[in-house]
């Protein structure tokens, strides 16, 4: 059971280019969701799901695209990398369409934005 | 507005010392409450959760935690510190009244000192 898996692991963009950061779990969560994570600021919501053609804004959603065309899928589109997008990006789900169940973390994304 | 506040951002403690991990929240009702573990270059791991019933909750590592109504907190306790604790550490809130979203304290870095 490989969990939840994000690709690639590291990044390196330069400013305006484009890229997907994806996401992907076996285990038929319906909620998946994308954090990113920064120094002194803990983990912030950028997009989440609570089932397939369902997606919804987080803290944080500017610069971000999300779509769930599949249960198992959550990609994260970055349409014009800047600098203050550098970051490490997790991937969570957990398995209910709730909030009362944990989240399955991926192993994270390190992104550098030059 | 949902919060929660990590007043800690670095700790250190001695091994063999026991430990608190302080965490509050700002919610409308009775939150789900998390403790999350994150090695470095990891993604998080479930400690412990708080959804009813008895305030003091058991977590995997011999952690556990109290929730507190009347101080709106959830601190983490380990009455015996392990070199192996070194890590960071995220309180949370599943806030299902607000669109089902997850928000995290800003974390507390925890070194064990031989």
């Amino acid at each position: 059971n490989a969990g939840v898996t994000q690709t690639p692991k590291f990044q390196v963009l330069k400013t305006g280019q484009s890229m997907t950061l994806q996401c992907a779990q076996d285990m038929n969560h319906e909620y998946m969701s994308w954090y990113r994570q920064d120094p002194g600021m803990g983990l912030r919501l950028i997009h989440y799901s609570v089932g397939a053609g369902i997606t919804d804004q987080g803290e944080v959603p500017n610069g971000y695209n999300v779509s769930r065309s599949t249960t198992e899928d959550f990609p994260l589109r970055l349409l014009s990398a800047a600098p203050s997008q550098t970051s490490v990006y997790f991937c969570a789900s957990t398995k209910q369409g709730s909030v009362n169940e944990k989240l399955f973390f991926g192993s994270g994304t390190q992104l550098s934005v030059l | 507005a949902q919060s929660v506040t990590q007043p800690d951002i670095h700790i250190t403690v001695s091994e063999g010392a026991s430990l608190e991990l302080r965490c509050n929240y700002s919610y409308g009702a009775t939150p789900y409450l998390f403790w999350y573990v994150q090695s470095p270059g990891q993604g998080l791991q479930l400690l412990l959760k708080y959804f009813s019933g008895d305030t003091l909750v058991q977590g995997i590592k011999g952690f556990e935690a109290e929730f507190k109504r009347s101080q709106s907190s959830f601190n983490l306790r380990k009455p015996s510190v392990h070199w192996s604790d070194a890590a960071e550490y995220f309180c949370a809130v599943g806030a299902i009244f607000t669109g089902n979203q997850f928000y995290f304290g800003t974390g507390t870095s925890l070194t064990v000192i031989p």
